[in-house]
């Protein structure tokens, strides 16, 4: 158990509907990443958190935004879905700033969209 | 654009052998590069990483090198086990801080036949 936690684990969808996914941060960490995984695909790099503001972007859609609260939790909303948007979400967490190895993953939220 | 491209989706290897598994990337700034382990229904779990200062990291029977002219890194693994059996993701950073916005590749699985 890494310590983050994500929900929903599983959701299935329409396409045009809008979804949140929601991601706890373990204890004490600042940072919240989110990824996206995509059949066949490497994990991509969505954007970052820390302590509620946003740090970094990646290849994020207009359609998707996110954000932090201040009890640390983060929710990625997608929105106007469409069927390439089904993939495994995946959320991260880490202290303020260290190496690599602090990034503590999630289980991952399946998305499906129909 | 793949900037981390692991170019075998699959390998199986004999228990006890040697399991090399492979990473190129085309990014030459990046400087920090890390392992990461995936178990099915789990999120990745951090494995190993290497500063470009250094061309090899040790730990266990985990070891990772790290050829920066050639933009190339491996991690080989001995002696091979079952528990090994997973999808293996190569990830690079644009700096030392190493968790930030990190570049996955797409991953290899790596089978371990008893």
């Amino acid at each position: 158990d890494s310590g983050v936690t994500q929900t929903p684990k599983h959701l299935i969808t329409a396409t045009g509907q809008r979804v949140t996914l929601r991601c706890s941060p373990r204890s004490g960490d600042l940072s919240v990443y989110w990824y996206q995984q995509s059949l066949d695909q490497g994990l991509q790099f969505l954007i970052q958190y820390y302590n509620g503001e946003e740090r970094a972007k990646g290849n994020i859609l207009e359609r998707f935004s996110a954000q932090q609260f201040p009890d640390l939790h983060s929710e990625l909303n997608l929105s106007s879905l469409e069927l390439g948007d089904s993939a495994l979400y995946f959320c991260a967490s880490s202290p303020a700033r260290g190496l690599g190895n602090t990034i503590y993953f999630g289980e991952g939220s399946w998305l499906t969209v129909v | 654009d793949q900037q981390v491209k692991q170019n075998s989706p699959s390998l199986s290897v004999q228990e006890g052998r040697i399991s090399i598994l492979n990473c190129d990337y085309t990014n030459s700034m990046f400087d920090y590069f890390l392992w990461y382990k995936k178990y099915p229904a789990e999120g990745p779990t951090f494995l190993i990483s290497i500063s470009s200062i250094k061309d090899k990291n040790e730990d266990g029977r985990f070891t990772v090198f790290l050829n920066k002219s050639a933009k190339h890194l491996s991690l080989h693994i001995v002696p091979s086990q079952p528990g090994d059996s997973a999808v293996y993701f190569c990830a690079a950073s644009l700096n030392n801080f190493g968790n930030e916005k990190l570049t996955f590749g797409t991953g290899t699985r790596l089978t371990i036949i008893p």
